[in-house]
């Protein structure tokens, strides 16, 4: 199936520092998700977008929804050592047969160290 | 909140078993999804219900079957495991407009020895 391309991979970072990741497509998408995946767990939500331009704060969580509909970004402020996990984004958009089809990004995974 | 619940964090079967897996929804959700994830692979959509009785192949349906007899339940059957079903099982739920989040439940590892 279609994914999202989701950057970087992975990333180290030191407690404190800002942390930003983005996902693009070649489609344009009717909503933008963020998630966040602890080890063993399931994907929790973070942000919804839902219109192009949009910009959304969750705590030290930002997060903007691009406006050619076709990427978006999410940015971690002083960041902190429970901030380690998987961050996951996801869109919406019409599918072929009118149904509403939801494609993820291949995840960010990030480490804090302390 | 919403709260997804499935069955087993954990569940080890054998090769040739039929093994269930269950989801329970408590926010009267008209959509549901079952996914698998693999390292590597991320999320892949395994079949999906938008209705009671009602099912849709996702991306890689072969080997599973769904069930959704009450709303607020679908489950996933592996019909007879195979060792390459081995991973981490994801259900989610969503109201019916298909532009609203997917929340998911904690997962269930599963493993076929």
């Amino acid at each position: 199936g279609q994914q999202l391309n989701q950057s970087p991979q992975s990333m180290f970072i030191q407690e404190g520092e800002d942390v930003s990741m983005n996902c693009t497509s070649s489609s344009i998408f009717n909503t933008w998700l963020w998630y966040k995946q602890d080890p063993g767990e399931g994907p929790v939500l973070l942000i919804a977008l839902y219109k192009a331009g949009e910009l959304t704060s969750n705590g030290r969580l930002t997060a903007q929804f691009g406006i050619t509909r076709k990427d978006s970004f999410l940015n971690i402020s002083a960041s902190i050592p429970s901030d380690v996990g998987i961050y996951f984004c996801a869109g919406t958009h019409n599918s072929i047969s009118g149904t509403y089809k939801y494609i993820f990004g291949t995840g960010t995974r990030l480490k804090v160290l302390a | 909140d919403v709260k997804v619940t499935q069955s087993s964090r954990y569940l080890v079967k054998r090769t040739g078993e039929k093994v269930f897996l269950e989801c329970v929804q408590d926010m009267d959700h008209e959509n549901m999804f079952w996914y698998r994830q693999d390292p590597g692979l991320g999320l892949r959509l395994i079949y999906f219900s938008y209705d009671v009785k009602m099912k849709e192949k996702g991306d890689i349906p072969e080997g599973y079957s769904v069930s959704r007899e009450k709303k607020e339940r679908f489950s996933l059957i592996l019909e007879s495991a195979s060792t390459n079903q081995t991973s981490m099982y994801l259900c989610a739920s969503s109201e019916l407009l298909g532009y609203q989040p997917q929340h998911f439940g904690d997962g269930t590892r599963l493993s076929i020895l």
